[in-house]
């Protein structure tokens, strides 16, 4: 069945960019039935979905953080990406990767990773 | 302050029927299907409900949604220890330009 896998730096610098990359195995990204999302929880808080992206590199951002973030798929590695610039400590937070359906359901979720920032 | 609001916390003993409610609006769920997500502690949240109603394969039938206008509501029968958890409720909404939202999660407390 698919599985979903975040990957990226341990921790994060102030200012900087945080970059995570989603690796898809058991199945395709390119369908063009499925959306691929970034949802984050911060440190005991509830869900923020951060925006997704079609395997044909639409993009829909979080209106909230629109101006930082960037996603981005590479269907030859069957992976997508998310970047999300100028980061202070209220980034912090643990990011998921999702895999989504046509009505905004997360059908499968990535195990997440936490990136914490901090100087 | 979530879009969607949620009680922040629900209870119920074993055997026991339990349902968390979910309010939003006609930005969200008044016109688009609600999603539930389970997240035991520790882990990545799981997808309970879809589409106001529908199970996933595997999710038992204990779970079940419905929705009405603007509001949703989540039950669980037959509680188990198990269930103890938090529980989203979740929409995409129109205003904005669009966004998806979550409600701020109830924690459910087997006692």
């Amino acid at each position: 069945q698919v599985q979903l896998q975040e990957s990226g730096p341990g921790l994060v610098k102030p200012s900087q960019t945080l970059s995570l990359t989603c690796t898809v195995s058991g199945g395709s990204i390119s369908r063009s039935d499925y959306y691929w999302s970034w949802i984050r929880q911060h440190p005991g808080k509830g869900l923020e979905w951060i925006g997704y992206i079609l395997y044909s590199g639409t993009t829909y951002y979080n209106p909230s953080l629109e101006s930082r973030v960037t996603i981005s798929v590479d269907t030859s590695k069957n992976q997508f990406s998310l970047k999300l610039s100028s980061v202070t400590a209220a980034d912090t937070a643990v990011y998921y990767c999702a895999r989504g359906g046509p009505t905004w359901y997360m059908d499968v979720w990535g195990k997440g990773t936490t990136v914490p920032i901090s100087s | 302050q979530s879009v969607l609001t949620q009680p922040p916390s629900a209870s119920g003993t074993p055997g026991q029927r339990v349902t968390i409610s979910c309010s939003g609006s006609i930005s969200n769920i008044g016109s688009k299907p609600v999603h539930w997500y389970q997240q035991l502690p520790g882990t990545a949240p799981k997808l309970l409900i879809y589409n106001n109603n529908q199970r996933p394969s595997g999710v038992p039938d204990r779970f079940s949604g419905s929705k009405s206008g603007a509001s949703a509501s989540l039950a669980i029968s037959g509680l188990q220890s198990e269930d103890e958890a938090y529980y989203y409720c979740a929409a995409w909404d129109d205003s904005l330009k669009g966004r998806g939202v979550f409600g701020g999660g109830t924690k459910l407390t087997v006692l």
